[in-house]
């Protein structure tokens, strides 16, 4: 069965603390890998695709990157507005839909 | 900029009560989706709609249906709301087919409660 884990479920920064968030998945026909931002009280916002293994897309303080089995999602020196959950989503085989990971939580403190 | 409009931020229901969702988006998009978000599941896909009057279910459709008159409104129903319906709804749309461009626009979501 298709699927996509992230990890840690929860991150808690400092602001300035650099780190990165893992989204692992098992996809036969993967057409593209989606990263999602949801602030609080909101709809997930779109980030970034990445659809062949050694893509990466910046954005901000933001890059995503993919292998194989893999993507991460860099975080460059975060601010506390980067506090939200951060998704990671596939879409494969034939069809319009999207299946999206359970997120993690991050938490910049100032 | 799209724009995806959920009708209701907030809603309160009694247990049985038929309850609909609205959501509109203003895009043109062929493709609409309605999600359900709970703590540490995640979004899961209740129904998606790639036309007028087509609808596929997705991973969870049972309790309830929908409905897609128009191509920028798509309903979701819940025909006898039960407590375990209580969540946040998601709405979104997006192009049809774009493959791996194929980017989901949300709206703000709705949080339902039923007691």
């Amino acid at each position: 069965e298709d699927q996509v884990t992230q990890s840690p479920e929860a991150l808690r920064l400092q602001e300035g603390e650099s780190s990165s968030l893992n989204c692992s998945y098992t996809v036969s026909g993967l057409r593209g890998l989606f990263w999602y931002r949801q602030d609080p009280g909101k709809g997930p916002e779109f980030l970034f695709t990445l659809y062949s293994a050694g893509e990466e897309k910046e954005k901000e303080r933001l890059k995503a990157t993919l292998t194989k089995k893999e993507s991460f999602l860099h975080i460059t020196a975060p601010k506390p507005e980067d506090s939200a959950t951060d998704l990671c989503a596939f879409n494969s085989g034939g069809y319009q839909k999207v299946t999206f990971g359970t997120g993690t939580k991050l938490q910049v403190i100032p | 900029d799209v724009k995806v409009t959920q009708s209701s931020r907030y809603l309160v229901k009694r247990t049985g009560e038929k309850v609909f969702l609205e959501c509109v988006q203003d895009m043109d998009h062929e493709n609409m989706f309605w999600y359900r978000q709970d703590p540490g599941l995640g979004l899961r896909l209740i129904y998606f709609s790639y036309d007028v009057k087509m609808k596929e279910k997705g991973d969870i459709p049972e309790g309830y249906s929908v409905s897609r008159e128009k191509k920028e409104r798509f309903s979701l129903i819940l025909e006898s709301a039960s407590t375990n319906q209580t969540s946040m709804y998601l709405c979104a749309s997006s192009l049809r087919d774009r493959g791996w461009q194929n980017i989901q626009y949300f709206g703000a979501g709705t949080r339902l409660s039923v007691l």
